[in-house]
């Protein structure tokens, strides 16, 4: 079946540091992939989507590009921010329009 | 603030009780998303409803039921309520039945059974 495993965490940086979050996915056919931002007490928040292989979204700085050889849609930033400490989700939709999320890994940047 | 609202904010009932979650999508959107996120189960896809279709079902219990209604409000019902069920839920709605299309999630509600 469909799944989507992301990196555990929490993850702490220090502000100007460099960010990887690691997301593999399983699926049939030819998902779309996304990655959404909650911010404590609020709803979730498109970061970021590619609808097909080898496309990159970006968003705010960050980016991710979807790779079918290796199933992953890693998510990446240069220079985090304090602004940026929140939980980060990525997803698959697959064609039955059918929502996957992974575990969320929790972002603390610390100044 | 996304527009998409949702009443009430807090709910706690007993096991056993139904309650009824209520979603307003953002004026213009035709698709509405359920979703619950509790600590055990992470993010669950519940249902989705396109004007006043439903679209596609995810993990959704048999206890648990949706309707969208012409004004393209939604609600989930939940009845049989048991612990497990005690969760956030969110709503999102999306201009399209396309799930590529960007959706604009709800503040939750935070349901808790005791």
């Amino acid at each position: 079946g469909n799944s989507v495993t992301q990196m555990e965490g929490p993850v702490t940086l220090s502000e100007e540091a460099f960010l990887t979050i690691n997301c593999t996915y399983t699926a049939t056919g030819y998902p779309s992939l996304f990655w959404y931002v909650q911010y404590p007490g609020e709803g979730l928040q498109l970061l970021l989507k590619a609808t097909k292989a080898d496309d990159k979204g970006s968003n705010k700085g960050f980016e991710a590009t979807y790779r079918k050889e290796t199933t992953s849609f890693h998510l990446e930033k240069g220079s985090v921010q304090v602004s940026d400490s929140a939980v980060y989700f990525c997803a698959l939709s697959d064609n039955g329009n059918q929502f996957y999320f992974g575990t969320g890994t929790s972002l603390t940047v610390i100044p | 603030d996304s527009g998409v609202t949702q009443t009430p904010k807090h709910l706690i009932t007993a096991t056993g009780q139904r309650v009824t979650l209520r979603c307003s999508p953002r004026s213009g959107d035709l698709s509405v998303y359920w979703y619950q996120q509790s600590l055990d189960q992470g993010l669950q896809f519940l249902i989705q409803y396109y004007n006043g279709e439903e679209r596609a079902k995810g993990n959704i219990l048999e206890r648990f039921s949706a309707q969208q209604f012409p004004d393209l409000h939604s609600e989930l019902n939940l009845s049989s309520l048991e612990l497990g069920d005690s969760a956030l839920y969110f709503c999102a709605s999306s201009v399209s039945w396309d799930t590529t299309y960007e959706q604009y999630f709800g503040p939750g509600t935070r349901l808790t059974v005791t």
